[in-house]
């Protein structure tokens, strides 16, 4: 079975600091697929970025970056410069590859607040 | 670009009413995921469908079902509703596998009374 575990319940910073939301997963699977969600106090759930398992090259994107490591089953997510607009509920994910319409198993959410 | 569309957005029932939720999914795109997030919880996977089957199946009561039509818009079809039932239900999209993001909808906010 799949497991995502996000182990920080809630973060709290100020602007411009750097913030690392941490991510472990657990699957039997060779293949599989991670993902990063954002989901604001609006509601919504946004994609942020997908990785497949044999990609280990980090990412970034702008003032996020991406770090996995299978060796560890990490897949951590870094927010340089925070800015208030950051401030929503992060999810880590997980799909088993190559099964149309496999399911997302979520971690349990890390909350951000980006304080002025 | 065009996103998943859910109707209603916000949906007011009382107990043992039904509830019919629908979910038009981005064009070109032939899988359709629900889930349930409750108050303070992380989505819960309830279903899936690739063209028009199901794929895979969660933890969807036996008083909900759901379909794919031929035109790939989904419906979930919730009966004899509890006060439990209340959350926000996510659809989303994607085409293809699972290496496929899957992109939601704004979500439906079910309330029962």
């Amino acid at each position: 079975a799949q497991k995502v575990t996000q182990a920080q319940t809630e973060i709290s910073v100020v602007e411009k600091e750097d913030v690392t939301l941490d991510c472990v997963y657990e699957t039997r699977d060779t293949t599989y697929y991670l993902f990063w969600y954002k989901q604001p106090p609006s509601g919504e759930l946004v994609f942020l970025i997908r990785r497949n398992s044999f990609d280990e090259q980090n990412e970034i994107s702008g003032r996020y970056s991406w770090n996995f490591q299978k060796s560890t089953s990490s897949f951590n997510f870094t927010i340089t410069a925070s800015q208030v607009v950051d401030s929503a509920v992060y999810f880590c994910a997980l799909s088993e590859a190559g099964t149309s319409g496999s399911r997302l198993t979520f971690g349990e959410g890390t909350q951000l607040t980006v304080n002025p | 670009a065009a996103g998943v569309i859910q109707s209603p957005r916000h949906l007011i029932k009382e107990k043992r009413e039904t509830a019919t939720l629908k979910c038009y999914p981005i064009p070109r795109h032939d899988t359709v995921y629900w889930y349930q997030q409750g108050p303070g919880q992380d989505p819960q996977f309830l279903i899936s469908f690739y063209e028009k089957m199901q794929s895979d199946k969660g933890s969807i009561p036996d008083r909900f079902s759901a379909q794919q039509f031929s035109d790939y818009h989904s419906e979930l079809n919730m009966s004899s509703l509890e006060l439990g039932d209340s959350a926000l239900y996510f659809c989303a999209s994607s085409s293809g596998t699972g290496a496929q993001p899957q992109h939601f909808g704004d979500g439906t906010r079910l309330s029962i009374l």
